[in-house]
């Protein structure tokens, strides 16, 4: 069974600092999916990595994908609190597969 | 494109009642999620359809649970009767080819569900 993991579950950062989120997964897979969900909302698609190396950037954020440690990274530069939400990373096997979600605070 | 939506919202009901939640895939996708998402578990998908026909239904918790597409354009989850336990709120996702495997899922804005 695919396992994804996600940490840290919670994080409180400053405006302007930077940080990462990890998303590990258990079996093979080259299809890795980042989304954003805002309370009360829905997901939002951020980033689709397809291949071993894959890097994408949007704005602040920027998302990796390592197949051979199977490990994705979502990282984010000078915080702004605009990105205060919780981010999914989801990883494609025989089913889309969701992390527990990392839930980011930007503190002004 | 009006993108994926659901109906109803919200939905608050007695224990034992039918539930019957609705989504309308966005137009040419083929594929169709259920999504549920709580505090405990996370978001777990129940169940995926494609071309219309249901694909892996191994996520749905029980047989009080059931879902159907009978066309492209609509999708019914149903559940009957209710139990307290099945708070929560349910997703419906579209995407193209199955799993939507080099695209992502677009998303609903997912009925918020409380059965007293």
């Amino acid at each position: 069974e695919l396992k994804v993991e996600q940490n840290p579950l919670f994080l409180s950062m400053q405006e302007g600092k930077n940080y990462t989120i990890y998303c590990n997964y258990s079996t093979t897979s080259d299809r890795l999916y980042w989304y954003r969900q805002d309370p009360g909302k829905s997901l939002e698609s951020l980033f689709v990595l397809l291949s071993n190396g894959a890097v994408k950037q949007e704005g602040r954020l920027m998302a990796s994908l390592d197949t051979k440690a199977r490990l994705s990274t979502l990282h984010i530069t000078a915080a702004v609190h605009d990105l205060s939400a919780t981010y999914f990373c989801a990883v494609s096997n025989e089913k889309l597969t969701f992390g527990t979600g990392t839930r980011l605070t930007i503190i002004p | 494109d009006a993108g994926v939506i659901q109906s109803p919202r919200h939905e608050v009901t007695e224990m034992g009642q039918e539930v019957t939640l609705r989504c309308k895939p966005i137009s040419g996708h083929n594929s169709l999620f259920w999504y549920r998402q709580t505090m405990m578990r996370g978001l777990e998908l129940l169940i995926y359809f494609n071309n219309n026909v249901p694909i892996d239904d191994s996520g749905m918790p029980e047989d009080r649970f059931s879902a159907k597409m009978p066309n492209a354009s609509f999708s019914t989850l149903k559940i009957q009767p209710s139990e307290p336990r099945d708070s929560a709120v349910y997703f419906c996702a579209s995407g193209t080819g199955v799993l939507a495997l080099n695209q992502p899922q677009h998303f609903g804005d997912g009925t918020r569900l409380s059965i007293l």
